[in-house]
């Protein structure tokens, strides 16, 4: 049973650059959850979605932040015009749809903006 | 959520058990006790969870105060794998609901 997937591992970007950062849910869950590492700090939630719907972001910047989980396809972490101070371990989480609700984190993708 | 207490850092021997105490004073009736790990930068490794039994699973043991103000994470046979960041979080098992990271504690165990 293949775990929560993350892709890429690793991302460079100028300042100014778009990152997509993609996230695949475990088999069978439906709801994602996309949390932000800065160094030397802790988990941060950013973002709650379900498929077609986004439940909660109300722990995403307001600017050049986005997300989306498509009925087909990975969910989506889009960060515009990216800056220095967007440089973090960027982790995906999932649940499924109904039941016990525990998240079960993805690898995550290091973010570096030179 | 509920906020949590951890110590800062503790030490362990290698084989033998390490027991990670929480403070969630504040903990109301329908949240639960979460417990994750992180090794290193990798990505958050689920432990165990409980609302006010004991729970034991391959990984841990949870032990949970009858008040439910606090509780332990035991490793039984710890593993210089073992060396983490634990996390006690405290939330209502519904969904959408967001995981509040503390500061966790460094476990470190030592060969």
């Amino acid at each position: 049973n293949a775990g929560v997937m993350q892709n890429p591992r690793h991302l460079v970007r100028r300042r100014g650059q778009e990152a997509r950062l993609r996230c695949s849910p475990m088999k069978g869950h439906s709801h994602v959850y996309w949390y932000r590492q800065l160094p030397e700090e802790g988990l941060k939630f950013m973002v709650y979605l379900q498929k077609e719907n986004i439940i909660d972001e109300s722990g995403m910047p307001k600017e050049r932040f986005s997300a989306e989980f498509p009925k087909e396809g990975p969910s989506i972490l889009r960060i515009q015009q990216v800056v220095r101070g967007d440089s973090a371990a960027y982790f995906c989480a999932s649940s499924r749809l109904a039941g016990k609700d525990t998240q079960y984190f993805g690898p995550g993708t290091r973010l570096t903006v030179l | 959520d509920a906020k949590t207490t951890q110590p800062t850092s503790m030490d362990c021997a290698e084989g033998r058990a390490a027991n990670l105490p929480c403070n969630h004073s504040t903990i109301s009736g329908n949240e639960y006790v979460y417990w994750y790990r992180q090794i290193h930068s990798q990505g958050p490794q689920y432990i165990i969870h409980g609302l006010k039994n004991n729970e034991t699973n391959e990984m841990a043991s949870l032990i949970i105060t009858e008040d439910r103000k606090s509780s332990t994470l035991i490793l039984p046979h710890a593993t210089l794998r073992d060396t983490a960041v634990y996390y006690c979080i405290v939330s209502k098992e519904t969904s959408g609901s967001r995981l509040t990271f503390g500061e966790g504690t460094q476990l470190t165990v030592n060969p």
